[in-house]
């Protein structure tokens, strides 16, 4: 079974600045997918990034990149020039990418609460 | 392009009542998920569904509850006879594949 490890129950940011969250998973696995999600007060479920295992190269989405470490199973989000719309909790997941196997179960962590400060 | 729908936002049951829970997934999207968020917690995969079939229900209780995604028309998580412990916040999210999987807006069911 996966398991997702957020260390970091609250962090919070001035605005403009930039801040990283970490995310550390177990599996025995090879082939899979990580995200990062958002929700922000109003509850909704955003995708902010997404990351292949074979892909080497960190993914970016404007603001928002990651770094991915495979071998040590880590996979940050950095959030760069931080906006009060940020303010949100942040979920790290992982999903197995392997046909024939559970490979449609995402697996949550507990969440880290991002406040950006003005 | 609509997102995922899911309908009411909120849902308010007394114990014992019956919950119906609606979710339309994205246009081209034949991959149904539900997920559970219980407070202070990540979200808890429930169910995996795709039209007419139940593919992977390991993660929803045996009993009270049950899903279904017609042929026709939204998927449904039914809850019977709801106890204060079914109050949470039940997310459904959709997939063209098994691959990244975008989320509807929830519903919070609260059980009183």
């Amino acid at each position: 079974a996966q398991t997702v490890t957020q260390s970091q129950p609250e962090m919070s940011v001035q605005e403009a600045e930039t801040v990283t969250l970490s995310c550390t998973y177990d599996t025995s696995e090879n082939n899979y997918y990580l995200f990062w999600y958002k929700q922000p007060p109003s509850r909704q479920m955003i995708l902010v990034i997404r990351q292949e295992a074979y892909k080497q190269q960190n993914a970016t989405e404007n603001r928002f990149s990651v770094n991915f470490q495979k071998a040590a199973k880590s996979f940050s989000l950095k959030i760069s020039d931080s906006q009060l719309g940020d303010t949100a909790m942040y979920f790290c997941a992982f999903l197995l990418s392997n046909s024939g196997g559970s490979n449609y179960k995402l697996t949550f962590g507990k969440g880290t609460l991002l406040t950006v400060n003005p | 392009n609509a997102g995922v729908m899911q309908n009411p936002r909120h849902l308010v049951r007394r114990r014992g009542q019956e919950a119906r829970l609606r979710c339309s997934p994205m246009k081209g999207h034949s991959h149904v998920y539900w997920y559970r968020q219980l407070p202070e917690e990540g979200l808890k995969f429930m169910v995996y569904l795709q039209k007419e079939n139940i593919i992977d229900e390991s993660g929803m209780p045996k009993e009270r509850f049950s899903a279904e995604f017609p042929k026709e028309g939204p998927s449904i998580l039914r809850i019977q006879q709801v106890v204060r412990g079914d109050s949470a916040a039940y997310f459904c999210a959709s997939s063209p594949g098994t691959s990244a999987q975008y989320f509807g807006p929830g519903t919070r069911l609260t059980v009183l």
